[in-house]
């Protein structure tokens, strides 16, 4: 069964600092993954996603991600945080069926 | 292109009642999906449909809780009897034939009380 696996509950960074958040995964086949963001009392927005080829994946409001297969990671990532990205997290893995969601990451920016 | 709508956004129901939640997904798409997510945590995938199929629901109670997506109208998650366990956010996404995203509505917010 799939599963992932967001370790950090509770992440508090500094406005313009970078920011890491981790995901693993664990899927029976090639994984379809997926980065939403979350604001307070509203729907998912995608952020981006790797189906295959090139690793590193680009997304919106600058966010990246790298597939590691060996590692089973799709870690988020951004070079300078703003206080609008202050936001639930959620990593996904799956196909056209269903989606499965870790438990979510809140990001917290203080100025 | 208007996103996926769902509605209402906010739902009050007294315990035993019968809760109705729509939604209408983006232009073009013909799959529906529905999640549910308590507080504290992330969602948790219930049913995918397709006009007027319901192709896989192994994430629905099997009791209380029926999905439906017809030829015509929106997709209609249908909760009857409510219980306070019953109270979450329930997600309706959609995607087109041939693009392994979802997009997702808004939310309902489910309160019993």
């Amino acid at each position: 069964a799939q599963s992932v696996t967001q370790p950090d509950i509770h992440i508090t960074v500094s406005e313009g600092a970078s920011l890491e958040l981790r995901c693993n995964y664990s899927y029976g086949a090639t994984p379809y993954l997926f980065w939403y963001v979350q604001s307070p009392g509203q729907g998912l927005q995608l952020l981006l996603k790797y189906f295959s080829g090139d690793t590193l994946v680009q997304g919106i409001k600058g966010f990246e991600a790298e597939f590691k297969r060996s590692q089973s990671s799709f870690n988020l990532r951004k070079p300078s945080v703003h206080w609008s990205d202050a936001a639930e997290y959620f990593c996904a893995v799956g196909a056209r069926e269903k989606l499965t969601f870790g438990t979510g990451t809140r990001l917290t920016i203080i100025p | 292109n208007a996103g996926v709508m769902q509605n209402p956004r906010h739902l009050v129901r007294r315990r035993g009642q019968e809760a109705r939640l729509r939604c209408s997904p983006m232009k073009g798409h013909s799959h529906v999906y529905w999640y549910r997510q308590l507080p504290e945590e992330g969602l948790k995938f219930m049913v995918y449909l397709q006009k007027e199929n319901i192709i896989d629901e192994s994430g629905m109670p099997k009791e209380r809780f029926s999905a439906e997506f017809p030829k015509e109208g929106p997709s209609i998650l249908r909760i009857q009897q409510v219980v306070r366990g019953d109270s979450a956010a329930y997600f309706c996404a959609s995607s087109p034939e041939t693009v392994y995203e979802q997009y997702f509505g808004p939310g309902t917010r489910l309160t019993v009380t």
